[in-house]
C-alpha cells in the first residue's frame, strides 16, 4: 500500500513560471518529509526538507509547503529554470530512519 | 569529495545466479540503506543498517540480504535472482534522522 503519493506524473512549466509539485501521504506519523531530484542515470538528490513542527520552509527557489491537517505537502519552484527539468520525488519518515517515497513527477521546463 | 558509490553501475546475471551488489561512503554516515526502484515506481526500502543492527523491512523477500562488514561498505546479495528482480538498485547514508544521501545506483539486468 503506497503511502506516499504523487498523483501527477509529469508536469510541463513554461521557463520563469512557477512549478507546483504535489504530494500526499496517509501515515500520520510521519514527522519528516523531503523533496528529492533525480536526473537520468543518477541517484536521487536531496533538495529540501520540513519537519511537522513547521508549515513553511524555504531555499531559494525552492519552497515546501506542509499541510498537516490535508496530509499534503507541496514544492513550489520559482522562477522554473530549464535545468530543474528531472523527476521529483517527494519522501516521508515517521522515525528518521526509515523513508518511504512517493513515484515521481517528472517536471519539463519548455525554454 | 565525500560520496556514496557503487559498483558496478550496470550488472548483468543469469537466472537463478547469485549477485552481489557493492556500496561504499565516504561521509561516515551510521545508518545505510538499499533500495529497490522498478521503471516508473516510487523507491522501495529493502533493508537498512543502524551501525551495526540490521532492519529489515517486512515484505523484503528472503531472496534478498544484505552484509554491512565495517562503517564504509555495505552490499547487497540476491541469492537467487528471478527475472521480477531487475531492477535499479540505490544504496543511501544518512546520520540518524538526516537526510539521505544516495548513490548513483546499480542496475540489474537479470537473462
Amino acid at each position: 500500500d503506497q503511502q506516499v503519493k504523487q498523483n501527477s506524473p509529469s508536469l510541463s512549466v513554461q521557463e520563469g513560471r512557477i512549478s507546483i509539485l504535489n504530494c500526499d501521504y496517509t501515515n500520520s506519523m510521519f514527522d519528516y518529509f523531503l523533496w528529492y531530484k533525480k536526473y537520468p542515470a543518477e541517484g536521487p538528490t536531496f533538495l529540501i526538507s520540513i519537519s511537522s513542527i513547521k508549515d513553511k520552509n524555504e531555499d531559494g527557489r525552492f519552497t515546501v509547503f506542509l499541510n498537516k491537517s490535508a496530509k499534503h505537502l507541496s514544492l513550489h519552484i520559482v522562477p522554473s529554470q530549464p535545468g530543474d527539468s528531472a523527476v521529483y520525488f517527494c519522501a516521508a519518515s515517521p522515525t528518521g530512519n526509515q523513508f518511504y517515497f512517493g513515484t515521481g513527477t517528472s517536471l519539463t521546463v519548455i525554454p | 569529495d565525500a560520496m556514496v558509490i557503487q559498483n558496478p553501475r550496470y550488472q548483468v546475471t543469469q537466472f537463478g545466479k547469485p549477485v552481489t551488489l557493492s556500496c561504499s561512503q565516504t561521509l561516515n554516515h551510521n545508518v545505510m540503506y538499499w533500495y529497490q526502484q522498478k521503471s516508473s515506481q516510487a523507491p522501495k526500502l529493502l533493508f537498512h543498517y543502524y551501525d551495526k543492527d540490521f532492519n529489515n523491512e517486512a515484505d523484503t523477500p528472503d531472496n534478498f540480504q544484505s552484509r554491512r562488514p565495517n562503517t564504509s561498505f555495505c552490499f547487497l546479495d540476491i541469492r537467487s535472482p528471478g527475472l521480477g528482480d531487475a531492477a535499479m538498485y540505490l544504496c543511501a547514508t544518512s546520520r540518524q534522522k538526516e537526510t539521505q544521501y544516495f548513490g548513483p545506483g546499480t542496475r540489474l539486468l537479470v537473462l
